[in-house]
C-alpha cells in the first residue's frame, strides 16, 4: 500500500519560494510518477505538473512553466515540489498524487501541505 | 487550451441515482477517471478508465463514456456519498486535465 506523507503548512511572502515534501512508502519510488496538483480555498483541482523517474521528465501545466522545479530524493525517498515567485493566487492546499497504472490515474494521494502567501 | 465541463451542482434524494457528466471535445480519444472529495480530506480515485472500479469502493458508483461525456452514476445514493466529483482526463499536449467540479447533495 502506497503511502504519501507531505510536509507542513507553509507561510510564505510574495516573491518567495517554498518548497514542498513528499515522503513515499510502500511502493519503490523509482516505479512511481509522482504529481502535484493544487487546490485554492474554496475552488477545483489544478494540475500543476509531474515527474516520471524513469527518464528524469518533468512536465508542467503551461502557466507554471519557469516557476516550478519538481525533484526526486531517492535517498530518502521523499519527491519534492518548489514553486517560486509566490503571489496571493499560489495560496493553496498542495497535493502529491500519484498511481500504479502509469502516469494516470492518481490512487494516491497525499494529507495535503497548505501554502499560504501573504505580505 | 482543452476544457472539461462538468454541472456546478447535483441534487438527489436518499436512494435514488445521481448521474454527474463530464463533457469534452477529445473525450472519445481518452480516458476518463473520477475523484470524491469530501471537505476537508484529499481525493479519493471512484472510477478509472471510464468503468473500472479501484478496489474497495462500493458497487453503487459506475461510470461509463460515449461520444464526448462521460458520465458517473451513483445507484442508491447514500448521505455519506455528498461530496465533491472531479473528472480527469490524460491528454498528450495538456497533459492532466480535471473538470471544474460537481457538487453532490444528498437530501
Amino acid at each position: 500500500q502506497v503511502q504519501l506523507l507531505q510536509s507542513g503548512a507553509e507561510v510564505k511572502k510574495p516573491g518567495a519560494s517554498v518548497k514542498v515534501s513528499c515522503m513515499i512508502s510502500g511502493h519503490s519510488p523509482v516505479d512511481l510518477f509522482m504529481h502535484w496538483v493544487r487546490q485554492a480555498p474554496g475552488k477545483g483541482l489544478e494540475w500543476v505538473g509531474g515527474f516520471d523517474p524513469e527518464n528524469g521528465e518533468a512536465i508542467f501545466a503551461q502557466k507554471f512553466e519557469g516557476r516550478v522545479t519538481m525533484t526526486d530524493d531517492t535517498s530518502t525517498d521523499t519527491a519534492h515540489l518548489e514553486l517560486s515567485s509566490l503571489r496571493s493566487e499560489d495560496s493553496a492546499v498542495y497535493y502529491c498524487a500519484t498511481g500504479l497504472m502509469g502516469a494516470t490515474p492518481f490512487d494516491y494521494w497525499g494529507q495535503g501541505t497548505l501554502v499560504t502567501v501573504s505580505s | 487550451s482543452y476544457d472539461l465541463t462538468q454541472p456546478p451542482s447535483v441534487s438527489v434524494s436518499p436512494g435514488q441515482t445521481a448521474t454527474i457528466s463530464c463533457s469534452g471535445e477529445k473525450l472519445g480519444d481518452e480516458y476518463i477517471s473520477w475523484y470524491q472529495q469530501r471537505p476537508g480530506q484529499s481525493p479519493v480515485l471512484v472510477i478509472y478508465q471510464d468503468s473500472k472500479r479501484p478496489s474497495g469502493i462500493p458497487e453503487r458508483f459506475s461510470g461509463s463514456s460515449s461520444g464526448n461525456t462521460a458520465t458517473l452514476t451513483i445507484s442508491g445514493t447514500q448521505p455519506v456519498d455528498e461530496a465533491d466529483y472531479y473528472c480527469q482526463a490524460w491528454d498528450t499536449t495538456t497533459f492532466v486535465i480535471f473538470g471544474g467540479g460537481t457538487k453532490l447533495t444528498v437530501l
